[in-house]
């Protein structure tokens, strides 16, 4: 069965570096997502990407955060400075586009997630 | 703003008996609700998705029904196993200006099944 891959798994960064997560969405999906949880807190949507741009932010994905699809099968989160309140797991998601009514009701499948520690 | 509450936030059942988990929601306007399974330290397993205009899905044992003018839906576990424990998550995908359809999560029940 087709899925999310997400790497790597957990990655350790000093405060201030520039980390790259990188996410491989199904294949022939076309809506793709990043989402974050801090320990023992909410699953909080990030960002949301489709036809090489994003189509929607939240509040939390400010200008020190990125993405970007290299290629035709990779998906990246980049945080550029990071600091001490970015540790958490991030999940990237996907989902296909289908027929009316949009990509708004889209089952979402999500990776396994990558635990990012900025100590 | 959406918010969303699930209810409770940990539930431990013997195994075989069947339970239902709350999830409720401020802004009836949605697209859909999906719950999920997450593993301690794993990723987000979808198990149902309902769209706005359905009343119930069902998967195997798990049935979940929604809501929309109450602003609820229950996820149904028939005859709980060990391997259901975990924690369940509620998402719904509503409107949230500008061209935003953000998915917004519970934070959560956890479910222990003892054997």
């Amino acid at each position: 069965e087709p899925e999310v891959t997400q790497t790597p798994s957990h990655q350790v960064t000093q405060m201030g570096q520039e980390v790259i997560l990188r996410c491989v969405p199904i294949s022939n999906h076309l809506y793709f997502y990043w989402y974050r949880q801090i320990l023992g807190q909410k699953v909080e949507f990030l960002v949301s990407f489709y036809n090489n741009e994003i189509s929607e932010k939240s509040e939390i994905f400010d200008d020190q955060f990125s993405v970007e699809r290299p290629d035709g099968s990779n998906f990246t989160l980049k945080i550029r400075s990071t600091k001490l309140e970015d540790s958490a797991m991030y999940f990237c998601a996907s989902s296909e586009a289908l027929g009316s009514g949009g990509w708004g009701y889209n089952e979402q499948f999500f990776g396994p997630g990558t635990r990012l520690t900025v100590l | 703003k959406q918010e969303v509450t699930q209810i409770p936030a940990a539930l431990s059942v013997p195994e075989g008996e069947n339970l239902v988990l709350n999830c409720s929601f401020t802004d009836s306007a949605i697209y859909n609700l999906q719950w999920f399974r997450q593993d301690p330290g794993k990723g987000l397993t979808s198990l149902l998705l309902i769209q706005s205009s359905q009343r119930e899905q069902t998967s195997g044992r798990l049935n979940a029904s929604l809501d929309k003018s109450s602003g609820r839906s229950t996820l149904y576990i028939a005859a709980s196993q060990p391997g259901d424990s975990a924690t369940y998550l509620c998402a719904v995908r509503a409107y949230s200006g500008a061209g935003s359809y953000q998915l917004t999560f519970g934070k959560g029940t956890k479910l222990s099944v003892i054997p």
